[in-house]
């Protein structure tokens, strides 16, 4: 099986302007969770998708917004970069359902730079 | 809400030597734990998991791990370390339920040839 995918790997964007992220989980994974990793913070959640639900959402400002579609494909959106959002966002799909007891299986991240 | 304590921010190691990396944890109900390993520039790789039944529980590349519930630790180990372990190793921690996927702070481990 292919393992997680996410587009673009590293991405460079302007203080202000907007970015989309892409992730594309494992074949017949119907969870898909986001982490924003930085190296003061550590491993942050941002949020958690289940069969196109929001599940879980972590404690970041609504400038951070997610979505996923039928086929488990997820996309995260932050409008209005600062400075601060530099970092390497991570997705990573499970088979979900009672979530708690399946590990994920992470993508190699994508890297935002903000200038 | 739950909670992962690593105390060690760096675990240096001869090659050949056991290892243990450090991992306590805080949660309502009973925890399902996990082990995470990051090599440089990469995503996390998952190693083990405790779910329930036996206490120790085995993963990939050799790796163990021991669920002590009087102590709420999750100690990861490996009977004899390589140059090749040396990354970077998050514990973590979910609740029953929904709940989220929590992450330590992570620890660096350089197994020294």
């Amino acid at each position: 099986k292919a393992g997680v995918t996410q587009t673009p790997r590293y991405l460079i964007k302007t203080r202000g302007q907007q970015v989309t992220l892409s992730c594309s989980p494992i074949s017949g994974h119907r969870s898909v969770s986001w982490y924003q990793q930085t190296p003061g913070q550590g491993l942050q959640f941002l949020f958690e998708y289940f069969s196109e639900t929001q599940r879980n959402k972590g404690n970041f400002p609504g400038r951070f917004s997610g979505r996923q579609f039928s086929n488990s494909r997820s996309e995260m959106n932050v409008s209005t970069l600062e400075l601060g959002d530099s970092a390497l966002y991570l997705c990573a799909s499970s088979l979900g359902g009672q979530g708690a007891r399946y590990e994920q299986y992470f993508g190699p991240g994508t890297r935002l730079t903000v200038t | 809400a739950q909670s992962v304590a690593q105390p060690e921010d760096q675990v240096n190691v001869a090659e050949g030597n056991p290892l243990t990396v450090k991992c306590t944890y805080s949660v309502s109900g009973n925890p399902y734990l996990f082990w995470y390993v990051q090599y440089p520039n990469r995503g996390l790789q998952f190693l083990l998991k405790y779910i329930t039944g036996d206490n120790l529980v085995k993963g990939s590349y050799g790796f163990e791990a021991e669920f002590n519930k009087s102590q709420t630790s999750f100690h990861l180990k490996k009977p004899s370390a390589l140059v090749s372990d040396s990354a970077l190793y998050f514990c973590a921690v979910r609740g029953p339920g929904n709940t989220p996927l929590v992450f330590g702070k992570g620890t660096r481990l350089s197994v020294i040839a």
